[in-house]
């Protein structure tokens, strides 16, 4: 069974921290995703990689960046971080794209900013 | 710019009852997912639908693909309470590796 796993389940930090999320997944896929949900906007791409220290912007990319120096790791990082980015941060992964293979997704981490 | 549509965003129904949960999208696609996601917990895959005219069946649940009308639907027979939950359904470009998900429509099912 795959497993994605979320380093914390709950998150809380001050403005202006730098917050580092990490995602771990153990089927060696090579894509892997982060997403932020928020209630009645579902969920909104952040970042993707498609291959190690290979990056793409999602939709909503301003004020994070990522890291994938090994393929199984993936992760999200907040420069400074705001009160805007308050909110439930989703990480999954899946197969290359030919192998027509759906999402697989971590527990969340729910991060707050105060 | 690939969009992706969910309506309703929020439905209540009665047991044993049938609806449609509806999922446009903008861009050309051949691949669509349906995922539930259950409160306080994660995603759960439920279809992948991988081209025109796909269907899909689970249970009660029943899902299909009109890649022509860029539209796929989720089709709910005979609700029972257990189905309660947020469904999303999630579009892939046909170039390029990005998901992008509707907004989900909340499920609620009464006894």
């Amino acid at each position: 069974d795959v497993k994605v796993t979320q380093s914390s389940r709950y998150l809380v930090k001050r403005t202006g921290e730098k917050v580092f999320l990490e995602c771990v997944q153990d089927m060696d896929h090579e894509n892997m995703f982060w997403y932020r949900q928020d209630p009645g906007l579902g969920l909104r791409l952040i970042y993707f990689s498609y291959d190690v220290k290979m990056k793409e912007k999602g939709d909503i990319p301003e004020g994070y960046s990522v890291s994938r120096e090994k393929k199984e790791r993936f992760s999200l990082i907040l420069e400074s971080a705001s009160t805007n980015q308050t909110s439930m941060y989703l990480c999954a992964s899946s197969r290359f794209r030919e192998s027509r293979s759906p999402l697989h997704f971590g527990n969340g981490t729910r991060l707050t900013v105060t | 710019e690939l969009k992706v549509e969910q309506n309703p965003l929020f439905l209540s129904m009665q047991e044993g009852k049938n609806y449609t949960i509806y999922c446009n999208y903008s861009t050309t696609s051949d691949r669509l997912y349906w995922y539930r996601q259950d409160p306080g917990k994660s995603l759960e895959s439920l279809f992948v639908l991988l081209s025109n005219g796909a269907v899909k069946q689970e249970g009660r649940l029943m899902a299909s693909l009109d890649t022509k009308a860029r539209l796929s639907t989720l089709h709910i027979t005979a609700a029972v309470h257990d189905l309660s939950a947020t469904y999303f359904c999630a579009v892939e470009e046909l170039l390029g590796d990005k998901i992008i998900f509707g907004k989900g429509t909340r499920l609620h099912i009464l006894p």
